[in-house]
């Protein structure tokens, strides 16, 4: 266990539609992490916050949009959602705000969008 | 930042020593070596992190020679459920506000 948890685990919903995926950080992390995992695929570095503050930005589509709150959690939005969206979404956190230093990851969400 | 390059997959059997060896030749002053383990459907988890010469952990070593341009992972005495995707990512620690890359890895699978 990473202490990382992610909610929900599981999300199936349909094209257009759009969702909200819940990220807590191991206590005490300021930076936290999304990443985009999809069939096969290597993961996708989405974007990084902060204490509060967006980092760092990867290829984040313009329908995708995160924050994250004073208490640290942090949500991705995912909107006007299309079939190659269907993915495994990860949060990582960790205690520095250097990239590379050691993230913990969190067990994900699986986004099913039919 | 720093490109790996790493072997897609590789074979095994159980009880055997596995190497992985990462390029990156153009690895900055600052960059450190960070690898990272995969299973199926289950977030990385950091292996090991080392800047020169050898770091040892009870998981794992990690060699680097005196140019830093490569790198190999040593996994001692593999078992069935080393069987899994291995990340060799390379950056600066100490700075933030860039992209985390992990590349395709290297997907090993361990025979029985």
């Amino acid at each position: 266990d990473s202490g990382v948890t992610q909610t929900p685990k599981h999300l199936i919903t349909a094209t257009g539609q759009r969702v909200t995926l819940r990220c807590s950080p191991r206590s005490g992390d300021l930076s936290v992490y999304w990443y985009q995992q999809s069939l096969d695929q290597g993961l996708q570095f989405l974007i990084q916050y902060y204490n509060g503050e967006e980092r760092a930005k990867g290829n984040i589509l313009e329908r995708f949009s995160a924050q994250q709150f004073p208490d640290l959690h942090s949500e991705l939005n995912l909107s006007s959602l299309e079939l190659g969206d269907s993915a495994l979404y990860f949060c990582a956190s960790s205690t520095l705000a250097g990239d590379y230093n050691e993230q913990f990851f969190g067990p994900g969400t699986r986004l099913t969008v039919l | 930042l720093a490109k790996t390059t790493q072997p897609i997959s590789m074979d095994s059997y159980e009880g055997q020593e596995v190497n992985i060896t990462c390029s990156h030749n153009n690895i900055a002053t600052n960059d450190y070596i960070t690898w990272y383990q995969q299973f199926p459907s289950q977030g990385p988890r950091f292996i090991i992190q080392g800047y020169k010469t050898k770091v040892t952990n009870e998981v794992a070593s990690l060699f680097i020679p005196a140019d830093r341009k490569s790198s190999t992972l040593s996994l001692p005495r593999v078992s069935l459920s080393d069987t899994a995707v291995y990340y060799c990512l390379v950056g600066d620690p100490n700075t933030g506000g860039f992209k985390t890359i992990f590349g395709a890895g290297t997907r090993l699978f361990v025979k029985a």
